[in-house]
């Protein structure tokens, strides 16, 4: 039972430069949602998605944008990279019939560095 | 503020004993969950509490929620050199739709 895949693993990035990282939900699994964590601190929520469209956001700048897919998979694209944009980005998915009483599933996450 | 504050930062133990971990928060919630990461790589998750619930077990974890003192902690009995990680509580603002919250996490080092 293949788990919340993502890629790539690390990325390194110019300021300025855009990105595009990618998620695979667990299987069976039809929203995803996009966290980020920078060192040392708990994640942070960026969006989820859900019957391809964004259903919830939290406090990031129209930069942080993304996209699901059909078959559920889904990408985060953040555009004008900042220093501060360098952290783990972290995708969970879950089934929304569950109900708000499950825990998500996380992949292992995007290294990401701006220099 | 929804968040999650999570008490102690770090926690050194030896193998056997058992661990406590502590989580405060401000807002009604409704469900508080309980997350590890290792060495900064993905989130498993561990234990989900509702807020109609005061305890939970899963096998050496023990979570307890008091919603009138707006807390929570997680006791790992029995410590292992493998539960060596981070631990972080995230919340489930009755507010805050599908978003978790969490904390900052509490620091686990058990030597063996």
């Amino acid at each position: 039972d293949a788990g919340v895949t993502q890629s790539p693993t690390h990325l390194i990035k110019t300021r300025g430069q855009q990105v595009t990282l990618r998620c695979s939900p667990k299987s069976g699994h039809d929203t995803v949602s996009w966290y980020q964590q920078a060192l040392g601190q708990g994640p942070q929520f960026i969006f989820q998605y859900y019957e391809e469209e964004e259903r919830q956001r939290g406090n990031f700048p129209d930069r942080f944008s993304g996209h699901q897919f059909p078959n559920y998979s889904s990408e985060l694209n953040v555009n004008a990279l900042l220093l501060g944009d360098s952290a783990l980005y972290l995708c969970a998915s879950s089934l929304a019939l569950q109900g708000n009483n499950y825990g998500y599933t996380f992949g292992s996450g995007t290294r990401l560095t701006v220099v | 503020s929804q968040q999650g504050e999570e008490d102690p930062q770090a926690l050194s133990i030896q193998e056997g004993e058992n661990a406590t971990m502590n989580c405060s928060y401000k807002t009604s919630i409704n469900n508080l969950q309980w997350y590890r990461q290792n060495s900064g790589r993905g989130l498993v998750h561990l234990i989900l509490i509702r807020s109609n619930e005061r305890e939970k077990h899963s096998g050496r974890l023990r979570v307890t929620l008091d919603t009138s003192k707006k807390s929570s902690s997680l006791l790992i009995t029995a410590s292992r050199a493998a539960d060596t990680a981070s631990y972080f509580c995230a919340l489930r603002g009755v507010n805050a739709g599908n978003m978790l919250t969490f904390g900052g996490g509490t620091r686990l080092m058990v030597k063996p």
